[in-house]
């Protein structure tokens, strides 16, 4: 099966500065990535995706990008705010005819420091 | 609509008993999941359905989880006997899948306490 790995575990900024998370995936079939953002006590929620056939997607601050070649997609936080601060978990999929899960890489903490 | 519907929110229990964690996907989504999450192994999937379905379990710890999904509004995850390390966050979410975009919802999650 598919095996999502995601660096660096923890992400300490400042605020303003930019953030960037990476992500690998072992499947070259997988063609859905997406984002999803979980504040402390919270849960996951999707904040950017892109697909296989797109090599960047921004959305305000946040942009992915993705090599499909190399089979890592990155996240990019620019101007950072403390609210930012939350874990990040990065996902592949293969999406065919239907929905596949998601693989989850392990998260990274980001702080955000004012 | 109040998304996805999880209970109980806390659970506390003694170890060898029976418990039964409740989802209520939202209305109309196709697919429903249901992960683990915990500090040393993070997000697991344990299983997930389809139109009600099964699709895939290879996720299930072991005999002692089995979740069902009676109905499309409806899904249990059941744990018996429990053991102290089933302690964690259970996660249920659905999707409507890809005609709707793919996005999986979480509901607010089961912390589950296994004593």
């Amino acid at each position: 099966g598919e095996n999502v790995e995601q660096h660096p575990s923890t992400l300490s900024v400042q605020e303003g500065d930019s953030a960037v998370i990476k992500c690998t995936y072992s499947d070259s079939a997988s063609n859905y990535f997406p984002w999803y953002k979980q504040e402390l006590g919270k849960r996951p929620q999707l904040i950017i995706d892109i697909r296989s056939n797109v090599g960047e997607k921004k959305d305000q601050r946040i942009a992915v990008t993705l090599n499909k070649t190399a089979k890592h997609f990155s996240l990019h936080i620019t101007e950072t705010q403390p609210e930012d601060s939350a874990v990040y978990f990065c996902a592949a999929s293969r999406r065919g005819s239907t929905l596949g899960r998601l693989y989850f890489g392990r998260g990274t903490q980001l702080t955000v420091w004012p | 609509d109040a998304g996805v519907i999880q209970s109980p929110r806390h659970e506390v229990t003694e170890m060898g008993q029976e418990v039964t964690l409740r989802c209520k996907p939202i209305s109309g989504h196709d697919y429903l999941f249901w992960y683990r999450q915990t500090m040393m192994r993070g997000l697991e999937l344990l299983i997930y359905f389809n139109n009600n379905v099964p699709i895939d379990d290879s996720g299930m710890p072991e005999d002692r989880f089995s979740a069902k999904m009676p109905n499309a509004s409806f899904s249990t995850l059941k744990i018996q006997p429990s053991e102290p390390r089933d302690s964690a966050v259970y996660f249920c979410a659905s999707s409507p899948g890809l005609a709707g975009g793919s996005e999986q919802y979480f509901g607010p999650g089961t912390r589950l306490t296994v004593t």
